[in-house]
């Protein structure tokens, strides 16, 4: 069964560095999206993407976020300049519609230092 | 704005049926979706149903929807421990998904 993939399963950065998330969605989706799960808190949308453009973004996602598909498979988030508070869960899912079911890779847990 | 409220700890017995219920705010979604999320893991989706339909079977889960009320409910019957897990709760319809805080299901042998 096709699934969403998502690397690395763990990253530990310095404060102020730059890190960038790689997922793989599931190869016929067109829509793709972001979301993190802070420690013990709820699962947040960041931003969806779709044909080349962000389609909607939350408020957390702001100018240290962004997101880029270098090529035809992979779906990349990119933090430019880590805080603290990004620590967290990071999932990667994808839809084949705007309004269909989103299926969630298994997640990136970053932890920032 | 959306929001997902559902219980935050359920704790049964082996064998029993849990029953984990939740209350949503946007009318307008498509899709009501249950996520189990085991510790350190990621988001598997274990259900979901229409928003224009009542109830949905699936093997031990059963979901409810009262698109009247905004609530939603999930039954397992014959609870396992390998059951025990978060259970989040989500609504879906555009381009995000609104997530619940989970409920953290405890079933005891």
């Amino acid at each position: 069964e096709p699934e969403v993939t998502q690397t690395p399963s763990h990253q530990v950065t310095q404060m102020g560095q730059e890190v960038i998330l790689r997922c793989v969605p599931i190869s016929n989706h067109l829509y793709f999206y972001w979301y993190r799960q802070i420690l013990g808190q709820k699962v947040e949308f960041l931003v969806s993407f779709y044909n080349n453009e962000i389609s909607e973004k939350s408020e957390i996602f702001d100018d240290q976020f962004s997101v880029e598909r270098p090529d035809g498979s992979n779906f990349t988030l990119k933090i430019r300049s880590t805080k603290l508070e990004d620590s967290a869960m990071y999932f990667c899912a994808s839809s084949e519609g705007p309004q269909e079911t989103q299926y969630f890779g298994p997640g990136t847990r970053l932890l920032v230092l | 704005g959306e929001d997902v409220e559902q219980s935050l700890f359920l704790s049964v017995r082996e064998g029993d049926s849990s029953v984990i219920n939740c209350t949503y705010t946007d009318s307008s979604s498509t899709y009501l979706y249950w996520y189990k999320q085991e510790p350190g893991a990621g988001l598997q989706l274990l259900t979901y149903i229409f928003s224009n339909m009542d109830m949905k079977q699936d093997q031990r889960l059963t979901v409810l929807l009262n698109k009247k009320d905004k609530h939603l409910s999930l039954r397992i019957a014959d609870t396992q421990t390998g059951d025990s897990a978060i259970y989040f709760c989500a609504e879906g319809g555009s381009f995000k998904t609104i997530f619940g805080a989970g409920t953290r299901l405890f079933v005891k042998a």
